[in-house]
């Protein structure tokens, strides 16, 4: 089983709202990632998590609040958004992020669009 | 220069024919690679990893070229299903840690 949950899979979201986005795999796997997707762009990376531990943030703004609580769960808090941050944003899993098991699965994504 | 570059296409294939494009990378760090195909408005999915050897999966064989920095993709006897986006990717060494790199994506249109 090779699934990865989020949830919502659609959002939409004022610019003064809080919001979260979920994902959860039960596959054992210790790395968690978020992704950011425009249209006709390819995913690119906002964190990575090791064992539960952040270890990249590629610079994303302070709006952008990620939370691992356990090895299956990934949460993206959202605050003060702007229309800009308008997007596909996917959770992946992987079995680890170094050696081979580095195979990342990803979540069907949660379609957000601020207003 | 982008980490990871792609053909961004489209390929117009015929139905049942063969298909190939590839993928360039720019750190020779980086450590292993994958193929993803994304279908519209949907996430993407697993087509398979590329090994150093090469490796063939049905109708499709991924190639990996280390001195050249490149991995390739071919699909054989292609099928209107084929018709997707497909993503390279790429797993580098950084410093804080490993990182999966995606290219733009290549786009293929397969026609009766």
């Amino acid at each position: 089983d090779t699934e990865v949950t989020q949830t919502p899979k659609h959002l939409v979201m004022g610019m003064t709202n809080k919001k979260s986005l979920k994902c959860e795999q039960h596959m054992g796997h210790r790395a968690m990632y978020w992704y950011k997707q425009k249209a006709k762009k390819p995913p690119e990376l906002m964190f990575v998590y090791s064992y539960e531990k952040l270890s990249i943030n590629e610079s994303v703004p302070s709006r952008f609040s990620p939370e691992c609580p356990n090895s299956s769960l990934l949460n993206l808090h959202l605050h003060a958004l702007q229309p800009e941050d308008s997007a596909l944003y996917l959770c992946a899993s992987s079995q680890d992020t170094q050696g081979s098991n580095t195979e990342a699965f990803f979540g069907q994504g949660t379609r957000l669009t601020v207003v | 220069r982008k980490e990871v570059e792609q053909d961004p296409g489209p390929f117009n294939v015929p139905e049942g024919a063969t298909v190939a494009f590839n993928c360039t990378y720019s750190n020779s760090a980086s450590q292993s690679f994958f193929w993803y195909r994304q279908d519209c408005r949907k996430e993407p999915k697993l087509l398979m990893s590329v090994y150093s050897s090469g490796n063939e999966d049905g109708r499709f064989t991924a190639q990996l070229n280390r001195a050249s920095q490149y991995i390739s993709l071919l699909i054989r006897d292609s099928k209107l299903s084929d018709s997707a986006t497909y993503l390279c990717a790429v797993n580098t060494i950084k410093a804080a840690g490993n990182k999966l790199t995606f290219g733009g994506g290549t786009r293929v249109l397969v026609k009766p």
